[in-house]
């Protein structure tokens, strides 16, 4: 079935660690998103990346890092310059046209300890 | 500026109750596009409904309906006879492309419980 795959559900870091969260599509979707999103503050974003090798910072980028080396697979890393890392993080991607909406993976919960 | 406001933070109504969940928006864009999504406990976002600025028509779907009405920035949803199953977290988002990101603006969200 197509669909977005985010690994892993859940995700422990202690502080001073990189971490990096996986974020796969198969439904030959140009553009992806990383979101995250903090209890009553909705969804911020963070990068996203309209085409294979390009992306961009989004509202708060600071402390996070992105790569697209390949259009199926926009990974996130959360580096130990992100101050409050603790969030769930959601992956979408969709279509370039406007008028699509975005689909989204099942998101990952991380805590630092 | 893009802006999505949901004043509900929660609600709760018993199970067979309507309920409307309100949202407004803002933007500066000529065309634009709403969008209403769930999200369950399981964290997934699930896609409901996209409308486009030049359809002002309102639409239903089982129990579901959204009106929205330019006049006033507001793309509301309508749950009807609610269910258990209604439980969530319900976004309402802002599709533009202002600034040629493609993005979608996020509102923080009504978190409804229905009660059995």
């Amino acid at each position: 079935d197509g669909g977005i795959t985010q690994s892993p559900k859940y995700l422990f870091r202690k502080e001073g660690q990189n971490v990096t969260l996986s974020c796969e599509q198969n439904l030959n979707h140009d553009a992806m998103y990383w979101y995250r999103q903090d209890p009553g503050q909705g969804l911020r974003l963070i990068y996203y990346s309209q085409i294979v090798n390009d992306f961009q910072k989004g509202d708060i980028a600071e402390g996070y890092s992105v790569s697209r080396e390949k259009k199926e697979s926009f990974p996130l890393t959360v580096t130990s310059a992100q101050k409050n890392p603790t969030a769930f993080y959601l992956c979408a991607s969709k279509d370039r046209a406007r008028t699509t909406e975005a689909f989204f993976g099942q998101g990952t919960r991380l805590t630092v300890v | 500026a893009q802006k999505v406001t949901q004043a509900q933070t929660e609600i709760s109504v018993v199970e067979k109750e309507d309920v409307t969940l309100d949202c407004v928006y803002e933007t500066r864009d000529t065309t634009y596009y709403l969008f209403w999504y769930k999200q369950p406990p399981s964290g997934e976002l699930v896609f409901l409904i996209r409308r486009n600025s030049f359809d002002e028509q309102n639409e239903i779907s089982g129990r579901y309906s959204w009106n929205f009405q330019k006049s006033t920035s507001s793309f509301n949803f309508t749950i009807t006879a609610s269910q258990v199953v209604d439980s969530a977290v319900y976004f309402c988002a802002l599709g533009s492309d202002q600034t040629g990101a493609n993005n979608l603006f996020f509102g923080t969200g009504t978190r409804l419980t229905v009660i059995p």
